[in-house]
């Protein structure tokens, strides 16, 4: 099955800086690719959602990229604030996986002042 | 427009007890999830509906776990006798089809 890796698990920036936090899959046939921001004791906010034909997506701060060939996705949040601050999930799926998420294991990002 | 909803937000029990969690999945979103996610983990996939029928229940405990949404709409899911290993966060999401999954605030349970 679907293999999905995250990195780093943990990172901590200071208010103003760039985080960015990698993904990498396994299963080439991955169509969908998405970004979660989890909070203490709150569920997943859906931040960002990538079909496998676009290689860049840029949202309010946000920038996703995608490399079909390297299997990698990453998230890079432009100037963070401490409001940034929660776990950052990647999540794939594929065409014949139906609508079965594999998540990754989650990258803890802490934004201080 | 209400998000997913879910009740508990908390429980606590000791082995061998039964919990039942229940999800309200946005309007109109025929299709409904059920994840597990342990302490700094992933959610992981347990088992997804379209309208009331199971499409994948393969990752369910199935001799102790049951999930059921009987009108389409609501779900339930039970864990009978539960184990310290069932500790984990329970969230429920929803989608259209196969879209955008959004997720609830999640059941956190603890087994002692």
């Amino acid at each position: 099955g679907e293999q999905v890796e995250q990195r780093p698990p943990h990172l901590s920036v200071r208010e103003g800086d760039s985080a960015f936090i990698i993904c990498t899959y396994t299963d080439s046939a991955t169509a969908y690719f998405y970004w979660y921001k989890q909070e203490p004791g709150a569920g997943l906010q859906l931040l960002m959602s990538v079909f496998s034909n676009v290689d860049r997506k840029e949202e309010q701060g946000l920038t996703v990229l995608l490399n079909k060939k390297d299997k990698r996705l990453s998230l890079n949040l432009t100037a963070a604030h401490p409001g940034d601050s929660a776990v950052y999930f990647c999540a794939v799926s594929g065409l014949g996986t139906g609508s079965k998420l594999s998540f990754g294991k989650g990258a803890k990002l802490t934004v201080s002042p | 427009e209400a998000g997913v909803t879910q009740s508990p937000r908390y429980a606590v029990l000791q082995e061998g007890q039964a919990v039942s969690f229940w999800c309200d999945p946005i309007s109109g979103h025929d299709t409904l999830y059920w994840y597990q996610q342990p302490r700094d983990q992933g959610p992981q996939l347990l088992v997804y509906f379209r309208d009331e029928a199971v499409i994948d229940n393969s990752q369910l405990p199935s001799d102790r776990f049951s999930a059921v949404r009987p009108k389409g709409t609501n779900s339930t899911l039970k864990i009978q006798s539960a184990k310290q290993g069932d500790t984990a966060t329970y969230l429920c999401a929803s989608s259209f089809i196969r879209g955008e999954q959004y997720f609830g605030p999640g059941t956190r349970l603890t087994v002692l």
